[in-house]
């Protein structure tokens, strides 16, 4: 069974600050997203990733994928309040057809100013 | 762009009714793909339907069952409900493409709670 897991599960910080969550498979994925999602609403989409050692960037936000596409990770430099929020990884399931994704718990996030 | 929009927002049911759940994809959008989000597991799979049929099902029991409609329109079922069952419901729409990136366009989900 394909399993994403994500740490830490929690993380506090203050504004200003830099942080990093990763996200670590036993299982080669073929690309791996990032969506943060907010209190009440659903995961957003932030990037997605498929080459091995692909490193993207989106503003203060970068997303690394492992050379051997078993685990990424996001770094966000100078965090802000704005950044708070749950934070998941997922992958398309190896055997699964369609569009089906696996999701890690993800990381709770939360920056205060 | 319009984007996924799921109906109701909000539900409290009690244990052994049933509840059907809507989902309005993106236009254009042919997979419609429903998640089950809870504290404890996290967002789960629970089945995707393409061009109104079930194309793949997640590990849940037989009570949860999903169509999809020509317009691509969906809705999913719950019967014989359980306390267990109280989550956020997703919603997410595709265009339909399998393969290595399968980017998901996720509504705001409905919250269920079952009494």
């Amino acid at each position: 069974t394909q399993l994403l897991e994500q740490s830490p599960q929690f993380l506090s910080i203050q504004e200003g600050e830099n942080l990093t969550v990763y996200c670590n498979s036993s299982s080669v994925f073929s690309s791996l997203q990032w969506y943060r999602q907010e209190p009440g609403e659903g995961p957003v989409l932030l990037v997605t990733v498929v080459t091995g050692g692909e490193v993207k960037k989106l503003k203060r936000l970068t997303f690394q994928f492992g050379d051997a596409r078993k685990d990424s990770s996001l770094h966000i430099t100078a965090a802000q309040p704005g950044d708070t929020g749950l934070y998941l990884c997922a992958g398309p399931g190896s055997n699964q057809a369609g569009t089906a994704l696996i999701f890690g718990k993800g990381t709770t996030l939360s920056v205060s100013s | 762009k319009a984007g996924v929009t799921q109906t109701p927002r909000y539900l409290i049911k009690t244990r052994g009714q049933q509840v059907t759940l809507s989902c309005s994809p993106i236009s254009g959008h042919r997979s419609v793909s429903w998640y089950q989000q809870t504290p404890g597991q996290g967002l789960q799979f629970l089945f995707e339907y393409f061009s109104e049929t079930q194309r793949n099902k997640g590990n849940f029991p037989g009570r949860f069952s999903g169509r999809q409609f020509s317009n691509s329109r969906s809705e999913m079922n719950v019967s014989t409900l359980e306390l267990g069952d109280s989550a956020l419901y997703l919603c997410a729409s595709s265009p339909g493409t399998s393969g290595r990136i399968r980017e998901q366009f996720f509504g705001p989900g409905t919250r269920l709670t079952v009494l």
